[in-house]
């Protein structure tokens, strides 16, 4: 079957652009993260989804970040007014169970550039 | 932050020798995991140590655990140019939620 894909692969915006990045997880799965890898760094968590509610977003940066889950499949990182601190890789990763300690399965990543 | 700390950063050897990295982390943890991650990809799943493990074998990989000293090491045996990442330790903390990720070993394996 599929694996988790992410869409754009990669998105250019001018400062201050609001951008929208799409994550399809493995069609069941229950748990969904969305991570920010910095070039040359490991992930940085963002926020935990288990079906559509939204358990942890203790990761995210600032209030201009907002993720949503709303059927509890796909999801969508929205980032406002985007910042050059912003540009990053942007990864989605689902898991079949509830558990957090389950394997994570990631898709390739949207790249982030702010120009 | 990061829970997890892997060293070296960066490592280069000959296609067929061994490769050892190891992974240090902060607080008590259910298991640890490590991921391989090839450039501009997403993370791959190599292997899952519990706690109450010491040693796990996958293929030419060896992963140990010594939960007394908070660390862990990986062992890629006879390693191939495919080999070629980065690999990443994580784990969860024992009362946490979320898989946190060490800085990476970055490994170049020269044919």
């Amino acid at each position: 079957g599929a694996g988790v894909s992410q869409s754009p692969r990669y998105k250019v915006a001018k400062r201050g652009q609001d951008v929208a990045l799409r994550c399809d997880p493995i069609s069941g799965h229950v748990s969904l993260f969305w991570y920010q890898q910095a070039l040359g760094q490991g992930p940085e968590f963002l926020t935990y989804f288990q079906n559509e509610a939204q358990l942890d977003k203790s990761g995210l940066p600032s209030d201009r970040f907002f993720a949503e889950r709303p059927e509890g499949s796909v999801s969508t990182l929205k980032i406002q007014r985007t910042q050059q601190e912003d540009s990053a890789v942007y990864l989605c990763a689902s898991s079949a169970m509830g558990d957090p300690n389950s394997p994570l399965h990631f898709g390739n990543g949207t790249r982030l550039t702010v120009t | 932050s990061q829970q997890g700390e892997e060293d070296p950063q960066a490592l280069s050897i000959q296609e067929g020798e061994n490769a050892t990295m190891n992974c240090s982390y902060k607080t008590s943890i259910n298991n640890l995991q490590w991921y391989r991650q090839n450039s501009g990809r997403g993370l791959v799943h190599l292997i899952l140590i519990r706690s109450n493990e010491r040693e796990k074998h996958s293929g030419r990989l060896r992963v140990t655990l010594d939960t007394s000293k908070k660390s862990s090491s990986l062992l890629i045996t006879a390693s191939r140019a495919a080999d070629t990442a980065s690999y990443f330790c994580a784990t969860v903390p024992a009362a946490g939620n979320k898989l946190t990720f060490g800085g990476g070993t970055r490994v170049l394996v020269k044919p």
